[in-house]
């Protein structure tokens, strides 16, 4: 079974610039979710959908980042216009609603580095 | 809200020596999911341990956890640390059938030494 697919791997940035993660869910998993990943610390989460439906992002700077999921199953987190304090690895991560098979499963994630 | 404590944030072990890396939760939610996961550097967050049944062991790879919600405690061990088991740990909360966020602890980093 493949898992959580994410590209790019890199990205390097000058402040301003925008960028976008794609991401492809564990085939039949339900849910996506988000996180960030600053150097040294834990995952923080972003947004998570399930199928199409934003279930919560709350955490999410609405006014530099956007997620998609359009059709419920590939993902696009994109960040409009770059700081350095983005700069961080950007985790996604899928799971499936069956009552055994919750455990959230992660992608390689993209390290995001802002000049 | 919900929330997840780890104690230590590192703990360095000699080789061969039980690992126990501690995790306590809160939540109001009666019937959880707890889980660990390891990060090796510049690898992501990779699944370890799941349980959310009480009073039940759960084991792989040589580690094992029990899922105590009298005490609200979901600590890992092993009985023989490895050098490859050197990583960063963390134990991880979810509310079960609403299919809530996952909230992590604050980790804890493992360095086994020879």
């Amino acid at each position: 079974e493949a898992g959580v697919t994410q590209s790019p791997r890199y990205a390097v940035l000058q402040e301003g610039q925008a960028v976008s993660f794609w991401c492809d869910p564990i085939s039949g998993h339900d849910t996506l979710y988000w996180y960030q990943q600053p150097r040294d610390q834990g995952p923080q989460l972003l947004v998570y959908f399930r199928d199409e439906a934003v279930i919560d992002n709350s955490q999410l700077p609405s006014d530099r980042f956007s997620a998609v999921r359009p059709k419920g199953t590939n993902s696009t987190l994109k960040i409009q216009s770059a700081k350095q304090g983005d700069t961080a690895t950007y985790l996604c991560a899928s799971s499936s609603d069956s009552y055994n098979n919750q455990a959230p499963l992660f992608g390689e994630g993209t390290r995001l580095s802002v000049l | 809200g919900d929330s997840v404590t780890q104690t230590e944030g590192l703990v360095t072990l000699t080789e061969g020596l039980p690992v126990m890396l501690n995790c306590t939760y809160q939540t109001i939610y009666s019937n959880p999911f707890l889980f660990w996961y390891v990060q090796h550097l510049n690898e992501s967050p990779r699944l370890l341990l799941k349980s959310f049944t009480d009073n039940k062991r759960t084991e792989h790879q040589g580690f094992h956890a029990t899922l105590h919600k009298s005490s609200s405690s979901f600590h890992l061990q092993k009985s023989s640390a490895q050098l490859s088991d050197s990583a960063l740990y963390y134990c991880a909360l979810m509310r079960g059938s609403a299919l809530g966020r996952l909230h992590f602890g604050a980790g804890t980093q493992l360095i086994v030494i020879p």
